[in-house]
């Protein structure tokens, strides 16, 4: 079965860091682009962060350009994102997502996603 | 940037058809596509490259794309179909790359 696992979601103080971690399985994930998309309490979907198959190439939102930095390991079938810095307004449920069987950018196969709470 | 803009709800009677748009500058050049999302669940995709659907996805979900405007249609609304909306593109031309649209709640009376 085709799956991404997503953890390390939790409470955290403003401006502090917390990494998550995205673990695949069920497909040959150092062939797939890889992404970070999150949703805040009660509010839409946002793009967070792109990276190649190989990691070569990466992409970030402006909104979190400069604090966040995604990576993965293809011999662990892992994706990550290290947050740091963060704000209240990074609170989300964060998802991994990736276009499986129709298209890079047709994410197809997403995890169930995990929390960030950015609270004092 | 480049911005979608969907309406935030749309209703509609059980066995009727719900329309819901996705505006973008001329959106018809690029491929769109559309999620469902309940709530507490990840968001499905249901509509891929404008008007293909992934398997799985009934035939009752379809897809439009011209101009100014995407549009998903879903015909034979049932109440299971009630869910947020959201449309997406990838847009090379923009740092975002990925966009989402805001979001459509669609009622089902």
């Amino acid at each position: 079965e085709v799956q991404l696992v997503e953890s390390g979601g939790g409470l955290v103080q403003p401006g502090g860091s917390l990494r998550l971690s995205c673990a695949a399985s069920g497909f040959t994930f150092s062939s797939y682009e890889m992404n970070w998309v999150r949703q805040a309490p009660g509010k839409g979907l946002e793009w967070v962060s792109y990276i190649s198959s190989s990691g070569s190439t990466i992409y970030y939102a402006d909104s979190v350009k400069g604090r966040f930095t995604i990576s993965r390991d293809n011999a662990k079938n892992s994706l990550y994102l290290q947050m740091n810095s963060l704000r209240a307004e990074d609170t989300a449920v964060y998802y991994c997502a990736s276009g499986y069987s129709y298209g890079d950018d047709a994410f197809d196969i997403w995890g169930q996603g995990t929390m960030v709470t950015v609270s004092s | 940037s480049y911005v979608l803009t969907q309406p935030p709800s749309v209703s509609v009677a059980p066995g009727q058809t719900a329309r819901i748009t996705c505006g973008g500058n001329n959106i018809g050049s690029k491929s769109v596509h559309w999620y469902q999302q309940k709530p507490g669940q990840a968001p499905v995709l249901v509509v891929y490259d404008d008007s293909d659907r992934p398997s799985g996805i009934p035939e009752r979900f379809s897809g439009s794309n011209s101009g100014n405007t995407a549009t998903l249609t879903i015909s034979r609304v049932e109440a299971g179909d009630e869910a947020d909306y959201y449309c997406q593109v990838w847009d090379s031309s923009s740092d975002h790359h990925v966009v989402f649209g805001g979001g459509t709640k669609l009622t089902v009376l």
